[in-house]
């Protein structure tokens, strides 16, 4: 098993450039996150699915849009990049919550992007 | 809302010292909290949990406590090593929209551990 893989690793685009992130499991997850990591404020969640075809917003969803159109992948976009955009994003996955207790979630190796 | 306050690092510990890790919450309700770690260009790895008050989380000699009287759940570790250098993340599950629940992060602490 492959886990989570996120493509690309690197990417550097200037202002106002489109992109999307990739993000694939293998492990038939149902939910699946999207987060930025900044120096000094942790994680912070910009969308999830709850499974394929839906998503929802999370703590910073501005900016940026994304889809589920298969369970096994999650993408992110960015429209138009501005700098404060620059940061570490990460895929997350993990079974579907129950219970209101959260199972464990597994992260892809990241992808850094720098907007200038 | 719901969040996660832990000691802001570096810690710079000797190999074989004694950790602890600082983590305190704010929820509604009865989260599970967690611990990741973070080793250098990798993504985030799970390190323990814990489900319920007085719940003891434990792995790689790392131990947790989930204590409801002082919305607490810090990382400890008797004897660090050197391969146990990394950024720690302490979070909880926030409940979200619809009674959803997703993981709040603290900002994270950086482990040094000199030879």
């Amino acid at each position: 098993n492959a886990g989570v893989t996120q493509t690309p690793k690197f990417r550097v685009l200037k202002t106002g450039q489109s992109m999307t992130l990739l993000c694939a499991q293998d492990m038939n997850h149902e939910y699946m996150y999207w987060y930025r990591q900044d120096p000094g404020m942790g994680l912070r969640l910009i969308h999830y699915s709850v499974g394929e075809g839906t998503t929802a917003k999370g703590e910073v969803p501005d900016g940026y849009n994304v889809s589920r159109l298969k369970k096994q992948n999650f993408l992110l976009g960015l429209e138009s990049a501005a700098p404060s955009q620059t940061s570490v994003y990460f895929c997350a996955s993990s079974y579907s919550i129950s219970g209101g207790v959260s199972n464990e979630q597994f992260f892809g190796p990241g992808t850094r992007l720098t907007v200038l | 809302g719901d969040s996660v306050t832990q000691m802001e690092g570096p810690v710079t510990l000797s190999e074989e010292a004694f950790l602890t890790i600082n983590c305190t919450y704010t929820a509604t309700g009865y989260p599970s909290l967690f611990w990741y770690v973070q080793y250098p260009g990798e993504g985030l790895q799970l390190l323990l949990k814990a489900t319920k008050a007085d719940d003891k989380g434990s792995n790689k000699g790392f131990e947790a406590t989930y204590r409801k009287e002082t919305t607490s759940f810090h990382l400890e570790k008797g004897s660090v090593q050197v391969s146990d250098s990394a950024v720690y993340f302490c979070a909880l599950s926030a409940r979200m929209d619809m009674g959803r629940r997703a993981l709040t992060f603290g900002s994270g602490t950086r482990l040094q551990v000199q030879p």
